[in-house]
């Protein structure tokens, strides 16, 4: 499976902007870079996807480096709403194995 | 459109007792996902399903662990004989198709305790 790195944490202040980093040195030319975070006591929920351009949703941006070894996660202004645990995760093809591998991921501290 | 729906939401278990938790994906969605989350560690893949097919059962335990995804109806993760390292949150996500351009839609979990 193909690997990603993270700080095991982060801190922010509410309103501020927060940057979550992601090494992915081995990814391949077929894997989609996803972002899913998960709340105290919830199900993981998706924030983002991209595979070479940057890409913006509702909920946040991503910022993907131009040889693709890294990916930036950009939420513009924290809300203590987004105290969670941050995966990036790299998904491709698996030769039919279509799993998500969850890393210990990034636990954002949002301070009010 | 409801989002993935899971139940029970909590299950209580003695040891040696049966568990079977039960996941219905969103409308239109045809691939089934479970996860197990242990305390304090992260999420772990089990089996990848889709109607009435087992694709992928790589992170199932080789002994008293069954996943099914009948024509009709939920998926069911069933745990036989249970024993106090099955305490977990069990999570099941869906995808409408499989493209890796896709998100998978996670339920809420059910967590399952084992007395």
């Amino acid at each position: 499976d193909a690997k990603t790195t993270q700080p095991n944490s982060m801190e922010s202040n509410e309103e501020e902007p927060v940057h979550l980093p992601c090494n992915h040195s081995t990814i391949s030319g077929t894997d989609y870079i996803h972002w899913y975070r998960q709340l105290p006591s919830q199900g993981p929920e998706y924030v983002i996807h991209g595979l070479t351009s940057n890409v913006n949703n509702r909920m946040a941006s991503l910022a993907i480096a131009e040889d693709r070894k890294s990916s930036t996660l950009i939420l513009h202004r924290a809300t203590l709403r987004d105290a969670a645990v941050y995966y990036c995760i790299l998904f491709g093809p698996q030769g039919g194995s279509e799993k998500l591998v969850f890393g210990k991921g990034t636990k954002l501290t949002v301070n009010p | 459109n409801a989002g993935v729906m899971q139940n029970p939401r909590h299950l209580v278990r003695r040891r040696g007792q049966e568990a079977r938790l039960r996941c219905s994906p969103m409308k239109g969605h045809s691939h089934v996902y479970w996860y197990r989350q242990l305390p304090e560690e992260g999420l772990k893949f089990m089996v990848y399903l889709q109607k009435e097919n087992i694709i992928d059962e790589s992170g199932m335990p080789k002994e008293r662990f069954s996943a099914e995804f009948p024509k009709e109806g939920p998926s069911i993760l069933r745990i036989q004989q249970v024993v106090r390292g099955d305490s977990a949150a069990y999570f099941c996500a869906s995808s409408p198709i499989l493209i890796h351009n896709n998100e998978q839609f996670f339920g809420p979990g059910t967590r399952l305790t084992v007395l």
